[in-house]
């Protein structure tokens, strides 16, 4: 399986904008860029999720590097709701089993009033 | 819709005792994923069902675990006989067909004394 590395941990302040780094140097071309956050006590949710090109939504922005084999997931002014684990997750986009989500350890972002 | 409902959110059983878990999916949604996570880690794939068909065990999976989901609704996960190390939150989640995010439930929090 395709793998992502993320820092473990990071720290924002309200109201900033918040980068949030992934390195997925063996990303395939069949692979689509996910986000999920896990705020605590909940289940995952779905933030956003891209393949080559920048995408945006309510949430977030996703970053996309022009090699692939790195992404960046911005929130645009953090608030105390959104501290949370955020995972990258590599999905193969031909679906079927080999599309099911495979967590790793994901960031914990921690954000001060 | 009220999105994906677990039940019952929180389990306390004896080691060597047999749990069921409920899962409620969202319903238009045919498929329905479980997963297992323990403290500090990401969530770990455990099985998928299309409509009532089981598609994919994990190795994690072992044969003390069963899932069903007979009528493509509402699925069950049983432990059979339940160990210290089945200690952990188990989530569901749904999608529909094709390529979209999965919609996670709240979890089922089973702690085995």
């Amino acid at each position: 399986d395709a793998k992502t590395t993320q820092p473990n941990s990071m720290e924002s302040n309200e109201e900033e904008p918040v980068h949030l780094p992934c390195n997925h140097s063996t990303i395939s071309g069949t692979d689509y860029i996910h986000w999920y956050r896990q705020l605590p006590s909940q289940g995952p949710e779905y933030v956003i999720h891209g393949l080559t090109s920048n995408v945006n939504n309510r949430m977030a922005s996703l970053a996309i590097a022009e090699d692939r084999k790195s992404s960046t997931l911005i929130l645009h002014r953090a608030t105390l709701r959104d501290a949370a684990v955020y995972y990258c997750i590599l999905r193969d986009g031909r679906g079927g089993s080999q599309g099911n989500l495979i967590f790793g350890k994901g960031t914990k972002l921690s954000v001060k009033p | 819709d009220t999105g994906v409902s677990q039940d019952p959110r929180h389990k306390i059983t004896k080691r060597g005792q047999n749990v069921t878990f409920r899962c409620d999916p969202i319903s238009e949604h045919n498929r329905l994923y479980w997963y297992r996570q323990t403290l500090g880690q990401g969530p770990e794939f455990l099985t998928y069902f299309q409509n009532e068909a089981q598609l994919e065990k994990s190795r994690l999976l072992s044969d003390r675990f069963s899932a069903e989901r007979p009528k493509g609704s509402f699925s069950t996960l049983e432990i059979q006989r339940t160990e210290q190390g089945d200690s952990a939150m188990y989530l569901c989640a749904s999608s529909p067909s094709g390529y979209y995010g999965y919609t996670f439930g709240s979890g089922t929090r089973l702690t085995v004394v």
